[in-house]
C-alpha cells in the first residue's frame, strides 16, 4: 500500500522553463512533506519541506504547493537549469510517528 | 562537518550468506534511519534508532535487523539473503527523532547472486 505516490516516473523539460513535480498521497494524518533530490551515486539530499498548517513555500526557485483537500502537493522550480537533472522523492510524516514515507521517485531531464 | 558516511559502498554476496552494512552519523546527530531503494519502489523505510533504542521498524521480514551504538553509529544485518534483496541500502542522520529533515549517506549497493 503506497502512501505516498509519485505517478510520473520521468519528467522532461527545457531549460529556462518550468518543472512541475507532483505527488499524491493517502494517509490524512500526514501533517510534514518534504522534498529530496538524488543524483547517481549519491544520497538524496533534503530541498524544500512545508508544513500542513501552510499551502505553500519558498525557497529559492523552489515552491512547494500543498492541497490538503486533494492531498496532492507539488514541486515547482523555475527557472530549470541543467544541473536540475535529478531524480526527485517527495515524502510524508506525522508528528506521532517517526519516520518518513517517500514516493517511488521522478526522474527529471532538463534538456537544452 | 564530515557527513554521514557508509561502509562498504559496494558488496557482492551470495544467496543464503549474511551481510552487516555500517553507518557512521553525522557528528552530533543521534538518530539513525536506514531505507532500501529499488527501481520502482522508492525509498523504503527500514527502521530508525535513537540513543540505541530501535524507535521504529517498517514492513520488512526479521531477516533484517540493527543496532545502535553508543557513539550514534548503526549497523544493519541481513540475514539469509535473497536474490531481491539487491539494493541500494541508505542510511540518513537526524538530530534527534523529531527532526524531520534528514541527512543521507551515499549508500551502499547489495548485489546478491
Amino acid at each position: 500500500d503506497q502512501q505516498v505516490k509519485q505517478n510520473s516516473p520521468s519528467l522532461s523539460v527545457q531549460e529556462g522553463r518550468i518543472s512541475i513535480l507532483n505527488c499524491d498521497y493517502t494517509n490524512s494524518m500526514f501533517d510534514y512533506f518534504l522534498w529530496y533530490k538524488k543524483y547517481p551515486a549519491e544520497g538524496p539530499t533534503f530541498l524544500i519541506s512545508i508544513s500542513s498548517i501552510k499551502d505553500k513555500n519558498e525557497d529559492g526557485r523552489f515552491t512547494v504547493f500543498l492541497n490538503k483537500s486533494a492531498k496532492h502537493l507539488s514541486l515547482h522550480i523555475v527557472p530549470s537549469q541543467p544541473g536540475d537533472s535529478a531524480v526527485y522523492f517527495c515524502a510524508a510524516s506525522y508528528s506521532s510517528a517517526s519516520k518518513i514515507i517517500f514516493g517511488s521517485g521522478t526522474r527529471l531531464s532538463i534538456r537544452p | 562537518k564530515a557527513g554521514v558516511t557508509q561502509t562498504p559502498r559496494y558488496l557482492i554476496k551470495t544467496r543464503g550468506q549474511q551481510v552487516t552494512l555500517s553507518c557512521s552519523p553525522i557528528s552530533g546527530h543521534r538518530s539513525v534511519s536506514w531505507y532500501q531503494q529499488t527501481p520502482g519502489q522508492g525509498l523504503q523505510f527500514l527502521f530508525e534508532y535513537f540513543s540505541e533504542t530501535q524507535r521504529n521498524k517498517g514492513n520488512f521480514p526479521g531477516r533484517f535487523s540493527g543496532r545502535q551504538f553508543s557513539n550514534s553509529r548503526s549497523e544493519m544485518n541481513v540475514s539469509t539473503l535473497e536474490l531481491g534483496d539487491s539494493a541500494l541500502y541508505l542510511c540518513a542522520s537526524s538530530l534527534d527523532w523529531s527532526s524531520y529533515e534528514q541527512y543521507f549517506g551515499p549508500g551502499t549497493r547489495l548485489t546478491v547472486t
